[in-house]
């Protein structure tokens, strides 16, 4: 059954550390690019990072680059956030979401996606 | 980073209802556009890519149309399950969305 699976979000300090992790279940998961994708409370979906099958290739939207870290696991089907200096900003729902194409680069929509973790970031 | 911005931002229908919605890029996006429904609690479901692509398993009252910086989503009839709110979002560059639609009960 195909499925994406969030976990790891919580309660944060301001400047602290959280790992997100996504576990995927259903498809060949090394075929297929991962992203991160949150949305804060009341806001919109923003698009934070992308990671390629075999995690060649990544890349960052500007307002987590140098915080934020994706990287993946492929002998456990398992996508990563690592989250570090968190600020108030960053509370929002953390979404695991795939890339349909086989192999492909670049950006493109989700067909899939998890149900998210929330990430509370607060003193 | 490329804009979306959609319109309206909430829209109240009755069941049976024609509804269109509305995504205007800040710059071209050529047909790289897809639209998303969300109900709350729940993930981002996808019904359109490629502008007018209907996914598989979305019912044929879902359409999209449009190229370059305006695009539309158009649902029939409306019907009791799509009360949601609705994203566009563009890949054409970095990934963005729009702010969303929030389709209410009359």
């Amino acid at each position: 059954q195909l499925q994406l699976v969030e976990s790891g979000g919580g309660l944060a300090k301001p400047g602290g550390s959280l790992r997100l992790s996504c576990s995927a279940s259903g498809f060949i998961f090394n075929n297929h690019y991962m992203s991160w994708v949150r949305q804060a409370p009341g806001k919109r979906l923003e698009w934070l990072a992308y990671i390629s099958g075999r995690s060649t290739f990544d890349n960052y939207a500007d307002s987590v680059r140098g915080r934020f870290t994706i990287s993946r696991d492929n002998a456990k089907n398992l996508v990563f956030l690592q989250l570090d200096n968190l600020t108030a900003d960053d509370t929002a729902i953390y979404f695991c979401a795939r890339d349909p194409r086989v192999g492909a680069a670049g950006f493109y929509y989700f067909d899939l996606w998890g149900r998210g973790t929330l990430v509370t970031v607060s003193s | 980073d490329i804009q979306m911005t959609q319109s309206p931002s909430t829209l109240s229908a009755s069941v049976g209802d024609r509804v269109t919605i509305t995504c205007r890029a800040s710059d071209n996006v050529n047909e790289f556009l897809a639209w998303y429904q969300q109900k709350p609690g729940g993930a981002p479901k996808v019904l359109i890519f490629q502008a007018s692509t209907l996914q598989s398993g979305v019912p044929a009252r879902f359409s999209g149309s449009g190229s370059g910086t305006e695009f539309t989503l158009t649902i029939s009839r409306l019907q009791p399950d799509d009360f949601a709110t609705y994203y566009c979002q563009q890949y054409s560059g970095a990934s963005t969305f729009g702010q969303g639609t929030k389709v209410e009960i009359k």
